[in-house]
């Protein structure tokens, strides 16, 4: 296991337009967490996994954001009818029940 | 929540040390981590404190005071490699869930 893998490394898209990010967390690991960074701000917390479960979402998520870890493996996250606004870097860590989380290398987006 | 503090920019010294103070106020405080990030890449994790005292690892340092809601990351013998945003993050387990959340993180400028 060489680590959280996320996909695709860049997206562009265009106003308007559904987008979805995939990440596969370090495989032993049942903790999964979204996040968005922009330039000069750390990680801001979207959603959180235990398991297959979705335990926690951020306040700031609208309905447009959607997650999934349907077996509590991989986890996708979608967003919808996309915005100029959510242009940045999508963040997927992983951790087990005690550790530090792990991040993988992010996914930017440009909403064009 | 939380809500949490540090200094947006340092500059230092090749050789020098220099200290990076964190602060912070949680409801149900469950560990302090420090991630070093640079530009464009992932958060690499750097330490942990659950318990009050100093942790050492190397060139790097981490001290936890949890009555105070104070932490600092200490970098000794800086390198230029060393420049980076450190990111201060407190897990809360409010709720059932251990959810990192991060301050806006530190950019530290090493010069020669």
């Amino acid at each position: 296991d060489t680590g959280v893998s996320q996909n695709p490394r860049h997206k562009i898209t265009k106003r308007g337009q559904n987008v979805t990010f995939r990440c596969d967390p370090i495989s032993e690991h049942n903790r999964l967490y979204w996040y968005r960074q922009t330039l000069g701000q750390g990680p801001e917390f979207l959603t959180y996994f235990q398991n297959e479960a979705q335990l926690e979402k951020s306040r700031l998520l609208s309905d447009r954001f959607s997650a999934e870890r349907p077996k509590g493996s991989f986890s996708t996250l979608e967003i919808q009818r996309t915005e100029q606004g959510d242009s940045a870097m999508y963040l997927c860590a992983s951790s087990s029940s005690d550790s530090e989380a792990f991040f993988g290398q992010g996914t930017r987006l440009t909403v064009v | 929540g939380q809500n949490i503090d540090q200094p947006t920019e340092m500059t230092a010294t090749e050789g020098a040390i220099v200290q990076i103070n964190c602060t912070y106020q949680t409801s149900g405080f469950n560990g302090l981590f420090w991630y070093q990030q640079h530009a464009g890449e992932a958060p690499t994790f750097l330490s942990y404190n659950v318990l009050d005292g100093l942790e050492e690892k190397g060139r790097f340092s981490s001290f936890l005071s949890r009555s105070k809601g104070y932490s600092y990351l200490l970098l000794k013998e800086l390198q230029m490699k060393d420049s980076a945003s450190y990111l201060c993050a407190v897990r809360d387990q409010a709720g059932g869930s251990y959810i990192p959340t991060f301050g806006r993180g530190t950019s530290l400028i090493v010069h020669p």
